[in-house]
Protein backbone atom coordinates (compact mmCIF):
# COMPACT_ATOMS: atom_id res chain seq x y z
CA UNK A 1 0.00 0.00 0.00
CA UNK A 2 1.59 3.02 -1.16
CA UNK A 3 0.56 5.93 1.66
CA UNK A 4 1.20 9.63 1.53
CA UNK A 5 0.42 10.86 5.53
CA UNK A 6 -0.68 14.30 6.40
CA UNK A 7 -1.66 16.14 9.87
CA UNK A 8 -5.46 16.99 9.18
CA UNK A 9 -5.66 19.90 11.65
CA UNK A 10 -6.83 22.27 11.68
CA UNK A 11 -3.26 24.47 11.61
CA UNK A 12 -4.52 28.06 12.56
CA UNK A 13 -1.90 30.49 11.34
CA UNK A 14 -2.73 34.42 11.95
CA UNK A 15 -2.30 36.47 8.78
CA UNK A 16 1.06 37.10 7.98
CA UNK A 17 2.72 34.43 9.78
CA UNK A 18 4.44 31.63 8.11
CA UNK A 19 2.34 28.16 7.61
CA UNK A 20 4.60 25.16 7.34
CA UNK A 21 2.48 21.81 5.88
CA UNK A 22 4.16 18.44 5.84
CA UNK A 23 3.67 15.19 4.21
CA UNK A 24 5.42 11.89 4.24
CA UNK A 25 5.15 9.06 1.80
CA UNK A 26 6.09 5.13 1.85
CA UNK A 27 6.98 4.61 -1.49
CA UNK A 28 10.51 5.23 -1.86
CA UNK A 29 10.10 5.18 -5.90
CA UNK A 30 8.27 7.88 -5.65
CA UNK A 31 9.33 10.70 -8.75
CA UNK A 32 7.27 13.57 -8.25
CA UNK A 33 5.40 15.46 -5.91
CA UNK A 34 2.87 17.76 -5.94
CA UNK A 35 1.04 20.51 -3.85
CA UNK A 36 -2.51 20.92 -4.50
CA UNK A 37 -5.29 23.53 -2.38
CA UNK A 38 -8.94 22.96 -2.88
CA UNK A 39 -11.54 24.86 -1.22
CA UNK A 40 -14.43 24.03 0.28
CA UNK A 41 -16.70 22.39 -1.96
CA UNK A 42 -14.33 22.64 -5.35
CA UNK A 43 -11.60 21.17 -7.07
CA UNK A 44 -8.07 20.54 -6.31
CA UNK A 45 -6.32 23.04 -7.48
CA UNK A 46 -2.18 22.39 -8.65
CA UNK A 47 -0.05 25.32 -6.54
CA UNK A 48 3.51 23.58 -6.58
CA UNK A 49 5.28 20.69 -7.90
CA UNK A 50 8.26 19.56 -7.01
CA UNK A 51 10.66 16.97 -8.39
CA UNK A 52 14.78 17.27 -6.69
CA UNK A 53 15.73 17.68 -3.36
CA UNK A 54 16.15 20.62 -2.06
CA UNK A 55 13.67 23.84 -2.20
CA UNK A 56 11.90 25.25 -4.54
CA UNK A 57 9.98 29.02 -4.60
CA UNK A 58 7.28 30.34 -6.16
CA UNK A 59 6.11 33.80 -4.82
CA UNK A 60 4.82 33.01 -1.44
CA UNK A 61 4.68 29.35 -1.84
CA UNK A 62 8.43 27.24 -1.14
CA UNK A 63 8.10 23.41 -1.40
CA UNK A 64 10.84 21.70 -0.02
CA UNK A 65 11.57 17.67 -0.71
CA UNK A 66 13.78 15.75 1.29
CA UNK A 67 14.09 11.97 -0.15
CA UNK A 68 16.40 10.02 1.80
CA UNK A 69 13.72 11.30 4.71
CA UNK A 70 10.81 10.37 2.43
CA UNK A 71 9.25 13.90 3.50
CA UNK A 72 7.63 16.83 1.62
CA UNK A 73 6.80 20.32 3.25
CA UNK A 74 4.57 23.51 1.67
CA UNK A 75 5.72 26.60 3.02
CA UNK A 76 3.35 29.60 2.67
CA UNK A 77 5.01 32.78 3.62
CA UNK A 78 2.73 36.18 4.49
CA UNK A 79 -0.44 34.19 5.15
CA UNK A 80 -3.37 35.59 3.97
CA UNK A 81 -6.88 34.87 4.66
CA UNK A 82 -7.93 33.63 1.05
CA UNK A 83 -5.13 30.88 1.78
CA UNK A 84 -7.71 29.27 4.11
CA UNK A 85 -8.27 26.00 2.31
CA UNK A 86 -7.18 22.28 2.85
CA UNK A 87 -3.87 21.55 1.43
CA UNK A 88 -3.16 18.11 -0.35
CA UNK A 89 -0.41 16.34 -0.40
CA UNK A 90 0.20 14.18 -3.51
CA UNK A 91 3.16 11.47 -4.67
CA UNK A 92 3.40 9.74 -7.93
CA UNK A 93 5.43 6.82 -8.00
CA UNK A 94 8.03 5.70 -10.94
CA UNK A 95 5.50 2.59 -11.31
CA UNK A 96 2.19 3.51 -12.98
CA UNK A 97 -0.01 6.88 -13.60
CA UNK A 98 -2.08 7.74 -10.25
CA UNK A 99 -1.48 10.09 -7.78
CA UNK A 100 -1.68 9.34 -4.65
CA UNK A 101 -3.24 11.80 -2.21
CA UNK A 102 -2.72 12.38 1.51
CA UNK A 103 -6.11 13.33 3.35
CA UNK A 104 -5.35 16.64 3.14
CA UNK A 105 -4.34 19.68 6.17
CA UNK A 106 -7.36 22.23 6.97
CA UNK A 107 -5.31 25.44 7.15
CA UNK A 108 -7.26 28.52 8.71
CA UNK A 109 -5.60 31.67 8.50
CA UNK A 110 -7.02 34.34 11.02
CA UNK A 111 -7.20 38.12 10.46
CA UNK B 1 -7.25 26.49 -22.71
CA UNK B 2 -10.52 26.56 -20.96
CA UNK B 3 -9.12 23.91 -18.60
CA UNK B 4 -11.03 20.19 -18.11
CA UNK B 5 -15.04 20.38 -18.11
CA UNK B 6 -17.26 18.25 -16.42
CA UNK B 7 -20.42 17.51 -16.83
CA UNK B 8 -23.07 17.14 -15.07
CA UNK B 9 -21.76 19.29 -12.05
CA UNK B 10 -24.65 17.45 -9.42
CA UNK B 11 -26.47 14.54 -10.07
CA UNK B 12 -29.19 12.99 -7.80
CA UNK B 13 -30.66 9.23 -8.52
CA UNK B 14 -32.08 6.70 -6.81
CA UNK B 15 -30.39 3.73 -5.13
CA UNK B 16 -30.20 1.33 -7.82
CA UNK B 17 -30.36 3.63 -10.99
CA UNK B 18 -27.36 3.98 -13.78
CA UNK B 19 -25.20 6.99 -14.04
CA UNK B 20 -23.67 8.79 -16.47
CA UNK B 21 -20.79 11.45 -16.28
CA UNK B 22 -18.75 13.54 -18.94
CA UNK B 23 -15.66 14.62 -18.99
CA UNK B 24 -13.72 16.98 -21.60
CA UNK B 25 -9.94 17.67 -20.98
CA UNK B 26 -7.83 20.07 -21.99
CA UNK B 27 -7.64 20.30 -25.42
CA UNK B 28 -4.01 18.54 -26.67
CA UNK B 29 -3.81 16.63 -23.58
CA UNK B 30 -3.39 13.13 -24.27
CA UNK B 31 -3.65 11.98 -20.85
CA UNK B 32 -7.44 11.25 -18.54
CA UNK B 33 -7.44 9.94 -15.16
CA UNK B 34 -10.59 9.85 -13.15
CA UNK B 35 -10.64 10.30 -9.16
CA UNK B 36 -13.24 9.94 -6.47
CA UNK B 37 -13.41 12.35 -3.95
CA UNK B 38 -15.34 11.44 -0.45
CA UNK B 39 -15.78 14.24 2.96
CA UNK B 40 -12.60 14.53 4.67
CA UNK B 41 -10.51 11.76 2.47
CA UNK B 42 -7.88 12.90 -0.59
CA UNK B 43 -8.59 11.80 -4.11
CA UNK B 44 -8.55 8.00 -5.03
CA UNK B 45 -7.52 7.07 -8.08
CA UNK B 46 -9.93 5.09 -10.61
CA UNK B 47 -8.71 4.59 -14.04
CA UNK B 48 -6.66 6.51 -16.50
CA UNK B 49 -6.18 6.49 -20.04
CA UNK B 50 -3.53 7.36 -22.97
CA UNK B 51 -5.23 8.62 -25.78
CA UNK B 52 -7.82 5.90 -26.09
CA UNK B 53 -6.49 3.01 -24.06
CA UNK B 54 -7.34 2.03 -21.06
CA UNK B 55 -4.07 1.72 -19.13
CA UNK B 56 -4.79 1.08 -15.65
CA UNK B 57 -7.65 0.44 -13.22
CA UNK B 58 -7.78 0.47 -9.58
CA UNK B 59 -8.97 -2.24 -7.55
CA UNK B 60 -11.49 0.53 -6.31
CA UNK B 61 -13.10 0.17 -9.45
CA UNK B 62 -15.71 -2.91 -9.22
CA UNK B 63 -17.51 -4.36 -12.04
CA UNK B 64 -20.53 -1.86 -11.63
CA UNK B 65 -18.06 0.62 -12.72
CA UNK B 66 -16.96 1.50 -16.63
CA UNK B 67 -15.11 4.22 -18.23
CA UNK B 68 -14.64 4.42 -21.93
CA UNK B 69 -12.90 7.20 -23.90
CA UNK B 70 -14.11 6.14 -27.72
CA UNK B 71 -12.09 8.51 -29.52
CA UNK B 72 -9.28 9.83 -27.34
CA UNK B 73 -11.06 12.96 -26.76
CA UNK B 74 -13.76 13.18 -24.06
CA UNK B 75 -14.03 10.44 -21.51
CA UNK B 76 -17.41 8.86 -19.85
CA UNK B 77 -17.74 7.57 -16.82
CA UNK B 78 -20.53 4.90 -15.98
CA UNK B 79 -21.97 3.62 -12.44
CA UNK B 80 -24.44 0.88 -12.63
CA UNK B 81 -27.01 -0.55 -10.11
CA UNK B 82 -25.70 2.86 -7.94
CA UNK B 83 -25.37 2.01 -4.32
CA UNK B 84 -25.12 4.68 -1.37
CA UNK B 85 -21.34 4.05 -0.56
CA UNK B 86 -21.04 5.43 -4.33
CA UNK B 87 -22.71 9.05 -3.39
CA UNK B 88 -18.93 10.79 -3.87
CA UNK B 89 -17.38 14.01 -5.28
CA UNK B 90 -16.06 12.30 -9.11
CA UNK B 91 -12.72 14.17 -10.69
CA UNK B 92 -11.31 14.00 -13.66
CA UNK B 93 -7.85 15.72 -14.58
CA UNK B 94 -5.63 15.45 -17.65
CA UNK B 95 -1.94 15.87 -18.19
CA UNK B 96 -0.32 16.39 -21.45
CA UNK B 97 1.84 13.31 -23.08
CA UNK B 98 5.03 14.97 -22.56
CA UNK B 99 8.54 12.87 -22.69
CA UNK B 100 8.94 14.29 -18.76
CA UNK B 101 7.29 11.56 -16.46
CA UNK B 102 6.52 14.95 -13.97
CA UNK B 103 3.63 16.31 -16.07
CA UNK B 104 1.47 17.81 -13.38
CA UNK B 105 -2.66 16.82 -13.38
CA UNK B 106 -4.86 19.50 -14.04
CA UNK B 107 -8.54 19.12 -12.37
CA UNK B 108 -11.69 19.96 -13.67
CA UNK B 109 -14.45 20.80 -11.96
CA UNK B 110 -16.25 17.15 -10.86
CA UNK B 111 -19.82 15.92 -10.53
CA UNK B 112 -20.91 15.56 -7.09
CA UNK B 113 -23.31 12.61 -6.90
CA UNK B 114 -25.55 12.05 -4.46
CA UNK B 115 -27.89 8.32 -4.16
CA UNK B 116 -30.99 8.99 -2.42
Amino acid sequence: QKEVEQNSGPLSVPEGAIASLNCTYSDRGSQSFFWYRQYSGKSPELIMSIYSNGDKEDGRFTAQLNKASQYVSLLIRDSQPSDSATYLCAVKSNSGYALNFGKGTSLLVTP
Amino acid sequence: DTGVSQNPRHKITKRGQNVTFRCDPISEHNRLYWYRQTLGQGPEFLTYFQNEAQLEKSRLLSDRFSAERPKGSFSTLEIQRTEQGDSAMYLCASSPLGRSPYQPQHFGDGTRLSIL
